[in-house]
């Protein structure tokens, strides 16, 4: 069974620290996703990493996938408040099935 | 475009009671899911379609059942609903040749169940 695990869970931080978000996947898969969603609004797509190696950059956030170490990691760089959101990373399961599966989530919290 | 529509937005429902949460999407994609989401938590597959008459379990699809007789509409079926139903209940869709690639999220369903 496809389990995404994410690490930490909670993150609060100082503006223009930087942090890293892990993203742990236990089957084959060349494809992940990054999401954020904000208190009580739907989700909307951040990144799409298809092949390994594969790194994606959007402002202060940066992607990448390791296929091999089944690895995805979310890089913040000089935080800012208006990054506090909840970031979830998703796997989907190519072979037919078309499973899509999202991680555990983190609540990532920007102190000013 | 209107994207991926949910409907209702919120709604009570009693021990027992059933209700059906509607799903429409106007990007003619092929692969549709729904997820629950409780209070600060992930997201849970509960079903999922790759196409018209195809349906597929997620993770939890005990308490809920699913159609998928046209591309647009994927409704989701509560029967006899429970107190552990309650949760904010996502639509979404994807295309793509081989996979759904990023989701087209809905607004969400509220459901509470006392």
């Amino acid at each position: 069974e496809l389990k995404v695990e994410q690490n930490p869970l909670f993150l609060s931080m100082q503006e223009g620290k930087n942090y890293t978000i892990y993203c742990n996947y236990s089957t084959t898969s060349d494809r992940l996703y990054w999401y954020r969603q904000d208190p009580g609004k739907s989700l909307e797509s951040l990144f799409v990493l298809l092949s390994n190696g594969a790194v994606k950059q959007e402002g202060r956030l940066m992607a990448s996938l390791d296929t091999k170490a089944r690895l995805s990691t979310l890089h913040i760089t000089a935080a800012v408040h208006d990054l506090s959101a909840t970031y979830f990373c998703a796997v989907d399961v190519f072979g037919g099935t078309y499973k899509y599966i999202f991680g555990t989530g983190t609540r990532l919290k920007v102190l000013a | 475009n209107a994207g991926v529509t949910q409907t209702p937005k919120f709604r009570i429902l009693k021990i027992g009671q059933s209700m059906t949460l509607q799903c429409t999407q106007d990007m003619n994609h092929n692969y549709m899911y729904w997820y629950r989401q409780d209070p600060g938590m992930g997201l849970k597959l509960i079903y999922y379609s790759v196409g018209a008459g195809i349906t597929d379990k997620g993770e939890v699809p005990n308490g809920y059942n699913v159609s998928r007789s046209t591309t647009e509409d994927f409704p989701l079926r509560l029967e006899l609903a429970a107190p552990s139903q309650t949760s904010v209940y996502f639509c979404a869709s994807g295309t793509g040749r081989t996979g759904p690639s990023p989701l087209h999220f809905g607004n969400g369903t509220r459901l509470t169940v006392t």
